[in-house]
């Protein structure tokens, strides 16, 4: 099955900084790779998300990226800010399934 | 419109007890799936429902029994509960595979 690597585990940035958290995926089938943030206590929400058949996506604050030749995508937050600390989790989606990253802790400091 | 709901929100078992997880959405999704999320882990699926009336394993379904009860319905079953299913259980429905999923509040279950 798929197998999605996820890093670096935790994250620190002061506030105003830029961050990034990158993940690796095995199945070159996977066509579906959503980011998705947990707060504590809290289910993981969707933040954004990017299809096999673009390369960058962008909503005010966050980018995503994707490389399919070297299958590993990216999270991109400009100018963080102390709500965006949370847990980031990265996916990939073969036909039903869906395969998470071990995730990333992420602090701003204010 | 409460998007998907779960109960209990805690529970505690004692080895070799049963209880089954409930979770209901109302979003009218085809798509609904269980998953397990342990420190260090990230989620990890269970089963998942592609649509009413079917149902498939994931990842890990050792140990769980699923019931698409119908398109709003999705539970979860641990016949025999064991330490090692101490986790957060969360639920999640979807339009379909490649489409975001919205989960519940999730399940926080010691088993002891």
């Amino acid at each position: 099955g798929e197998n999605v690597e996820q890093h670096p585990s935790t994250l620190s940035v002061q506030e105003g900084d830029s961050a990034v958290i990158k993940c690796t995926y095995s199945d070159s089938a996977s066509n579906y790779f959503p980011w998705y943030k947990q707060e504590l206590g809290k289910g993981p929400q969707l933040i954004i998300d990017i299809r096999s058949n673009v390369g960058e996506k962008k909503d005010q604050r966050i980018a995503v990226t994707l490389n399919k030749t070297a299958k590993h995508f990216s999270l991109h937050i400009t100018e963080t800010q102390p709500e965006d600390s949370a847990v980031y989790f990265c996916a990939a989606n073969t036909g039903n399934q869906f395969y998470f990253g071990t995730g990333t802790s992420l602090t701003v400091i204010p | 419109n409460a998007g998907v709901t779960q109960t209990p929100k805690f529970q505690v078992l004692k080895t070799g007890q049963s209880m089954t997880l409930q979770c209901a959405q109302d979003m009218n999704h085809n798509s609904m799936y269980w998953y397990r999320q342990d420190p260090g882990m990230g989620l990890r699926l269970i089963y998942y429902s592609a649509s009413e009336g079917t149902t498939d394993k994931g990842e890990v379904p050792n140990g769980y029994n699923v019931s698409r009860l119908n398109k709003r319905e999705f539970s979860l079953r641990l016949e025999s509960a064991a330490p090692s299913q101490t986790s957060v259980y969360f639920c999640a429905s979807a339009w379909g595979g490649n489409y975001e999923q919205y989960f519940g509040p999730g399940t926080r279950l010691t088993v002891t």
